[in-house]
């Protein structure tokens, strides 16, 4: 079993749907949780992170997290087609440091 | 843009050779950690310094080796070179282990 799972894709939605993107995790002992998103050729970039179960919204963005079911999740609300991209889940062990990516989920939004 | 910078951005070498890579964290960072990502694929952890002591290692063989310096920017290097080293090395920082890390825009590597 992988570390950290992601469904790899393509994930394609209409312009102005909501995207939901999903992960699950192995370590029970993870602290904390991460959303990059990356365009093609290039590093990712952090668009949320969350610590605690339950949800954190930033704008059109949702993080959930669930504990118990090992699951966290990202909502994109009013998807637009500069949101396609891959988007990868990482988790913080709680040795501190070291992030262990998902695979990543590749998000299309067509217009 | 993040603040952390790396260099050379793209990089192309001969199996056998060796490599250094450097990267310039964030003002205020004292955590660089390394990251290799090969096409299709998420980054996967090489390892971390913090406060210029390395604090976890992936699963990489001694020949990828790295360092801090007192301002916090980092090198990596990686000796003996091998097609499959082929790949996105990034590297990312923080203010302090486990919080939240920034990737600077990477270095592509090619080994030929």
């Amino acid at each position: 079993q992988k570390e950290v799972e992601q469904n790899s894709g393509p994930l394609s939605v209409p312009e102005g749907a909501i995207a939901s993107l999903n992960c699950t995790y192995s370590d029970r002992g993870s602290q904390s949780f991460f959303w990059y998103r990356q365009y093609s050729g290039k590093s990712p970039e952090l668009i949320m992170f969350i610590y605690s179960n339950g949800d954190k919204e930033d704008g059109r963005f949702t993080a959930q997290l669930n504990k118990a079911s090992q699951y966290v999740s990202l909502l994109i609300r009013d998807s637009q087609p500069s949101d396609s991209a891959t988007y990868l889940c990482a988790v913080n062990t709680y040795q501190g440091g070291k992030l262990i990516f998902g695979q990543g989920t590749e998000l299309s939004v067509k217009p | 843009e993040t603040g952390v910078t790396q260099s050379p951005t793209h990089l192309i070498k001969t199996r056998g050779q060796q490599v250094t890579l450097r990267c310039s964290s964030q003002s205020g960072h004292n955590t660089v950690s390394w990251y290799q990502q090969a096409l299709g694929q998420g980054p996967q952890f090489i390892f971390q310094y913090y406060r210029e002591e390395e604090n976890g290692r992936g699963n990489f063989p001694p020949r990828f080796s790295g360092l801090q310096f007192p301002n916090y920017s980092s090198e990596l290097n990686v000796n003996a070179l091998e097609l499959d080293d082929s790949a996105l090395y990034l590297c990312a920082s923080s203010s302090e282990r486990g919080t939240e890390a920034f990737f600077g825009q990477g270095t592509r590597l090619t080994v030929v």
